[in-house]
């Protein structure tokens, strides 16, 4: 099994550029999740996904969408890249409330520069 | 609304020396606490949860209700300890769901 893969690992764009990174999972997971990175800040939640075709907003969301059209998939996406959005983005994973012991299994993450 | 508190950005001990990592917590319900570890270009991972009340590699953490507290211990720090380490809550979102939220981690460095 893979776990959860992120691509890309790399990407440096341009203001106002768009993009879109692709979490996958293969251990069946319900819940999907991305978190962003700053030195000082921790891991914060952009959004989040209960179940394939659902999606929610997280505590830093603006600025990026997703979509979970299939379960193994969840895609974050930044339709005009900001400086502010440079950061290391995670993704992850987990089984649904009534089999969660409550880990999150993660990505190795993307790091993202918006020059 | 739920909080985490990691006091210390970063936190220097020398090999051998006792760690205790402090996790304070701001939640209205019956709290899930958790520890996570990131070692240098791994990704984050769980090292322990309360409700397990284990030892992993020789941390351990006590959840003290009383003081909102879920500090992360080991009695003698080994230089592979040497990470990022992040005290994390899981609270009720709404709508069924649950959401992990996480302190702002200490890192810890452990000197030879």
């Amino acid at each position: 099994n893979a776990g959860v893969t992120q691509t890309p690992k790399f990407r440096v764009l341009k203001t106002g550029q768009s993009m879109t990174l692709l979490c996958a999972q293969d251990m069946n997971h319900e819940y999907m999740y991305w978190y962003r990175q700053d030195p000082g800040m921790g891991l914060r939640l952009i959004h989040y996904s209960v179940g394939e075709g659902t999606t929610a907003k997280g505590e830093v969301p603006d600025g990026y969408n997703v979509s979970r059209l299939k379960k193994q998939n969840f895609l974050l996406g930044l339709e005009s890249a900001a400086p502010s959005q440079t950061s290391v983005y995670f993704c992850a994973s987990s089984y649904s409330r009534r089999q969660n012991t409550g880990e999150l299994f993660f990505g190795e993450g993307s790091r993202l520069t918006v020059l | 609304a739920q909080r985490v508190t990691q006091p210390e950005k970063l936190l220097s001990v020398f090999k051998g020396a006792p760690v205790e990592l402090k996790c304070n917590y701001s939640y209205s319900g019956s709290p899930e606490l958790f520890w996570y570890v990131q070692y240098s270009r791994q990704r984050l991972q769980l090292l322990l949860r309360h409700i397990s009340r284990e030892s992993i590699k020789g941390f351990t953490a006590d959840l003290n209700k009383g003081e909102t507290s879920f500090h992360l211990k080991k009695p003698f720090a080994q230089e592979e300890d040497s990470a990022m380490y992040y005290c994390a809550l899981r609270g009720y979102s709404g709508a069924g769901s649950y959401q992990l939220t996480f302190g702002k981690g200490t890192k810890l460095s452990v000197i030879p």
